[in-house]
């Protein structure tokens, strides 16, 4: 069974720096995708950023990145420029190829600090 | 294009009533999965639906169904309600296995 773990229950970040935010998962699954989802307090979970396993390269949006290393079944979120709005719930979640049973981690609260 | 949307947003129940909540998902996606969200429990797959075809199931009770209409829109039934069935139900839709989901905004359920 695949396991999502976020050990990170809650962080802080001050305006305009930057938060690394962590996820490993355990799976033998070679083909999956991994995710990071927002949910802000409104509750509306929006897709942050996705990762295919099979692509060394690290995805990025805007000042969103991730470092992804497969050996390690390591999937941290880096978030630059940090934003106020940027404070919410960070899920981390994983996903077999084909299957359509999406696993989360327990999540990460991050508070953007002015 | 409009988003997943739910309803209701928030509904109050009695213990072993039944409930049932919709979801209509994004114009052309046909895949619709549902998760239950707790505190203690975080986010749970409950079931996704392909087509009118339930393809996935998560481990939860019999008492959780759900079923597809032929318009993608799908219902989610709670029989015999529970108060640790009091939680945030999301639904997602996506256009096939390979894309990424799109969360609706919730169903708050409360169960007395």
């Amino acid at each position: 069974a695949q396991t999502v773990t976020q050990s990170q229950p809650e962080m802080s970040v001050q305006e305009a720096e930057t938060v690394t935010l962590s996820c490993t998962y355990d799976t033998s699954e070679n083909n999956y995708y991994l995710f990071w989802y927002k949910q802000p307090p409104s509750r509306q979970m929006i897709l942050v950023i996705r990762q295919e396993a099979y692509k060394q390269q690290n995805a990025t949006e805007n000042r969103f990145s991730v470092n992804f290393q497969k050996a390690a079944k390591s999937f941290s979120l880096k978030i630059s420029d940090s934003q106020l709005g940027d404070t919410a719930m960070y899920f981390c979640a994983f996903m077999r190829v084909g299957n359509n049973d999406m696993r989360f981690g327990a999540g990460t609260r991050l508070t953007v600090k002015p | 294009k409009a988003g997943v949307t739910q309803t209701p947003r928030y509904l109050i129940k009695t213990r072993g009533q039944q409930v049932t909540l919709s979801c209509s998902p994004i114009s052309g996606h046909r895949s619709v999965s549902w998760y239950q969200q707790t505190p203690g429990q975080g986010l749970q797959f409950l079931f996704e639906y392909f087509s009118e075809t339930q393809r996935n199931k998560g481990n939860f009770p019999g008492r959780f169904s759900g079923r597809q209409f032929s318009n993608s829109r799908s219902e989610m039934n709670v029989s015999t309600l529970e108060l640790g069935d009091s939680a945030l139900y999301l639904c997602a839709s996506r256009k096939s296995s390979y894309n990424e989901q799109f969360f609706g905004p919730g169903t708050r359920l409360t169960v007395l």
